[in-house]
């Protein structure tokens, strides 16, 4: 069974940076294609971005609202996937969800989500 | 605003079937087969029910099914239980290599 275990979240400032690492078992990590996707507060679902294999490319895709702000990367000898989040917004406030892709199209599994607050 | 359009709600009495649509454009959903379905209890993380259009992942009830017309996609619910109440969302692959998702959809049984 796959499984995701984010951490990481609390309540930050607006201007503040925050990591999120996301630890993941039962599949081969080096092989798997992460993403991260976040839920404001009685909101709906956003694809924040992806980062590929180091076989895919180990590059990483990000959503427009995030990009220049937000870096996914990996460390494949931890199985941990990071979300390292800058100049944080008001906006930027929910759920972080961790996500392994099955494909390079489908989000498979999900971890339990992270609770980032962003207020003064 | 969300780059998928979905209703955003929809109801129907147990035993009754609903389909909730999902509204793209030519740059996602009329693109690729690559559309899928996530079923989000309150308090849950989402779980995916259909992928690319139409797969059924194991374990998945028969009687969730998904279709698409053009730049449109479709959730089909049949034969509806009470455990089915819950917010669903498409979600589609781009040409931009990134991944959109829709409003999201309250079904109320």
């Amino acid at each position: 069974e796959v499984q995701l275990v984010e951490s990481g979240g609390g309540l930050v400032k607006p201007g503040d940076s925050l990591r999120l690492p996301c630890v993941v078992s039962g599949l081969i990590f080096r092989d798997a294609w992460m993403s991260w996707v976040r839920q404001a507060p009685g909101g709906g679902l956003e694809w924040i971005g992806r980062i590929n294999s180091k076989g895919g490319g180990g590059t990483a895709d990000y959503a427009a609202p995030v990009k220049g702000r937000f870096i996914i990367s990996r460390d494949d000898s931890q199985n941990t996937v990071i979300l390292q989040m800058s100049s944080l917004k008001s906006e930027d406030t929910g759920i972080y969800y961790c996500t392994w892709m099955g494909t390079t199209t489908r989000i498979d599994s999900w971890g339990q989500g992270t609770l980032v607050t962003v207020s003064s | 605003q969300s780059a998928l359009t979905q209703p955003a709600s929809v109801s129907g009495s147990p035993g009754q079937s609903i389909t909730i649509s999902c509204a793209g454009t030519s740059s996602d959903v009329g693109r690729y087969d690559f559309v899928s379905w996530y079923q989000q209890h309150p308090g849950k993380a989402p779980k995916l029910v259909i992928s690319d259009v139409s797969n059924r992942p194991s374990g998945v009830s028969n009687r969730f099914s998904g279709s698409k017309s053009g730049n449109t996609a479709s959730l089909t619910i049949s034969g509806l239980q009470p455990e089915d109440e819950a917010d669903y969302y498409c979600c589609s692959y781009t040409t931009s290599d990134t991944q959109a998702f829709g409003g999201g959809t309250r079904l109320t049984v």
